[in-house]
Order: C-alpha cells, then structure tokens, then sequence
C-alpha cells in the first residue's frame, strides 16, 4: 500500500523560497507520476507540476519559471521548490501519485499547510 | 489554456439522484476523473477515465461523458455523500474544475 507524506516548513517569508519534500513508502519514485497540488482555504484546487522518470517534469504554465520539482531516488523522496512567494501561495499543499499518463491521481498526501507571511 | 467549469453547489435530497456537472470545450474527447473531497482530507478518486468506479467506491457513484459536459451520478444519495466533488483532466497540464459543493438535505 503507497503512502506518501509531506514535510517541509510551515512558515515561509515572502520573496523567500518555499521547499517541500514529499517521501513515499510502498512505491518507487522511479515506477510511477508524482505530482505537487495545492489548495488555497476554501478554494478548489490547482495542480503545480508532475515528475515521472527519468527526471522528467511538467508544470502548470501559470507557475512556470517559479516553480521546480526533483527527484532523490536513493532516498524515494520528490521535492517541491517555489521561488518568490506571496501570500497568494499560502495554501495545504499535497503530493500526490498517477500510474501513468492521463491516470488519476489514486494517492494522496495529507497535505501540508504553508503560510507566506513576514 | 483549457478551463473547467462546475456548478458552485448542488443540492439533492436524501435518497434520490444528484447530478454534478463539468463543463469544458469539447470535453468528451478527454478522460475525466472525479474526485470527492471531505473536509480536512484529502481528494478521494471516485469515478476515472470517465465512467469506472475505482475498487471500494459504491455502485451508487457512475460517470458520463460525451460533448461539452462531463456528469457524476451520485444515485440513492446519503448522508455520507455530502463533500466537494472536482473533476479533472489532462490537457497540456492537469486541470481541476472549480469543485461543487454537495448538499443532501
């Protein structure tokens, strides 16, 4: 059984860069569609990027040129980085896991609130 | 880019259909996966590639999709059916419909 769970700073100054790292059990990185998602308070939700190997990415084009995500496969952990951040990224971040493409994501994280604030 | 759009709220009585839709150009050309999400909890899959129910979720659960409209089923609602419902697809990047809010009255 996959989980996934993730870690990372709860707090995040603003302009600052905010990094997350998300571990998976049950699963190789290197097998499956690994994906950052987040959700503002009370908001829907919007995909941020995938990585599925080898050390291949897509990202939402809305936050493309602040955002990049890696792998560490001796460590079966993905990371989440996103420069420049305002308060408009204060959101529960979720790592999450697709079989292939166009697949459903059919694991979660349970999420991690990250607040921008000074 | 390609938008998704759902209806904000939804609102069914106890027992009977609910029918929750997302909208987007030429829809029924793509594969649609539908999530429920509870609150405090993470998205849930529901119904994937359209129409199949993944292991665990309730024959009550069915999905369509054809044109400009995907459609979650939700027959016999209950109590427990009440949750955020988004749907989602692959376009040249992964895009979620707004959520619609399930009301069982």
């Amino acid at each position: 059984q996959v989980q996934l769970q993730e870690s990372g700073p709860g707090l995040v100054k603003p302009s600052e860069t905010l990094s997350l790292t998300c571990t998976v059990s049950g699963d190789s990185i290197s097998a499956s569609y690994w994906s950052w998602i987040r959700q503002p308070a009370g908001k829907g939700l919007e995909w941020i990027g995938r990585l599925y190997t080898p050390g291949n990415t897509n990202y939402n084009p809305s936050l493309r040129g602040r955002v990049t995500i890696s792998e560490d496969t001796s460590k079966n952990h993905f990371s989440l980085r996103l420069t420049s951040v305002t308060a408009a990224d204060t959101a529960v971040y979720y790592c999450a896991r697709a079989l292939g493409d166009f697949r459903p994501f059919d694991s979660w994280g349970q999420g991690t609130l990250v607040t921008v604030s000074s | 880019s390609y938008e998704l759009t759902q209806p904000p709220s939804v609102s069914v009585a106890l027992g009977q259909t609910a029918r929750i839709t997302c909208g987007g150009r030429n829809i029924g050309s793509k594969l649609v996966h539908w999530y429920q999400q509870k609150p405090g909890q993470a998205p849930l899959v529901v119904i994937s590639r359209d129409s199949t129910r993944p292991s665990g979720i309730p024959e009550r659960f069915s999905g369509s999709n054809s044109g400009n409209t995907a459609t979650l089923t939700i027959n016999r609602a209950q109590a427990a059916d009440e949750a955020d419902y988004y749907c989602q697809v692959w376009d040249i990047s992964t895009v979620f419909g707004g959520g619609t809010k399930l009301t069982v009255l």
